[in-house]
């Protein structure tokens, strides 16, 4: 069955330090991925996909299949990245399964 | 452009008792969906619809139906609540197609069941 793990419920780091929150999947199918974030009183809203292979407010995720992974990095965490951050898979071409979220705190 | 909008924004009820939770989008979206998460569990798929007059369900359906009688309005009820139909239920919706996997959410309704 596809299952989508994120194995940290929080992490906390300091302003300008590298961030990496971890994902990873279990599919039989190709797999499909997504980054979603919610910021504090703002709804749940895309990141990033892995098939666009962008970077959005300096994050990038790769997919690699050999490890099931598709884990969120940017270089330097700022202040406002503090948010929930959720993985998500798509099933069945029409659904999407959820991580249950980490927790991303930046301190100054 | 109020995106998906979901009312009401918060409800207790007691065991038994029923409730109807609208969502309702004005980006003429195909697919919508609605989902509850606990926590530690994340969002999990309670039903979705892909078009106008279909439903489907998703990953924990029982003790909820749906409704889409109109493209841009998706129900979802709870005919007898229970105490674990407690949560936080959001709405989203998607265009069909190439996008269709890029999910636009309301805002969500806190649900207690006394």
């Amino acid at each position: 069955a596809q299952r989508v793990t994120q194995p940290e419920k929080l992490l906390s780091v300091f302003k300008g330090a590298p961030v990496e929150l971890k994902c990873n999947y279990s599919y039989s199918g190709s797999p499909e991925l997504f980054w979603y974030v919610q910021y504090s009183r703002q709804r749940l809203q895309l990141l990033l996909r892995h098939i666009s292979r962008e970077s959005i407010k300096g994050f990038t995720a790769d997919l690699n299949k050999g490890e099931t992974s598709f884990h969120l990095k940017k270089p330097f965490a700022q202040e406002e990245d503090s948010a929930m951050y959720y993985c998500a898979l798509l099933y069945n071409t029409d659904k999407l399964i959820f991580g249950t979220g980490t927790r991303l705190q930046v301190f100054p | 452009n109020a995106g998906v909008t979901q009312t009401p924004k918060f409800r207790v009820l007691k065991t038994g008792q029923s409730m109807t939770l609208l969502c309702a989008q004005d980006m003429n979206h195909e697919y919508m969906y609605w989902y509850r998460q606990d926590p530690g569990m994340g969002l999990r798929l309670i039903h979705y619809s892909v078009g106008e007059g279909t439903t489907a369900k998703g990953e924990v359906p029982d003790g909820y139906n749906v409704s889409r009688l109109k493209k841009q309005n998706f129900l979802l009820g709870l005919e007898s609540a229970a105490p674990s139909q407690t949560s936080v239920y959001f709405c989203a919706s998607s265009y069909s197609g190439a996008l269709k996997n890029i999910q636009y959410f309301g805002a969500g309704t806190r649900l207690s069941v006394l």
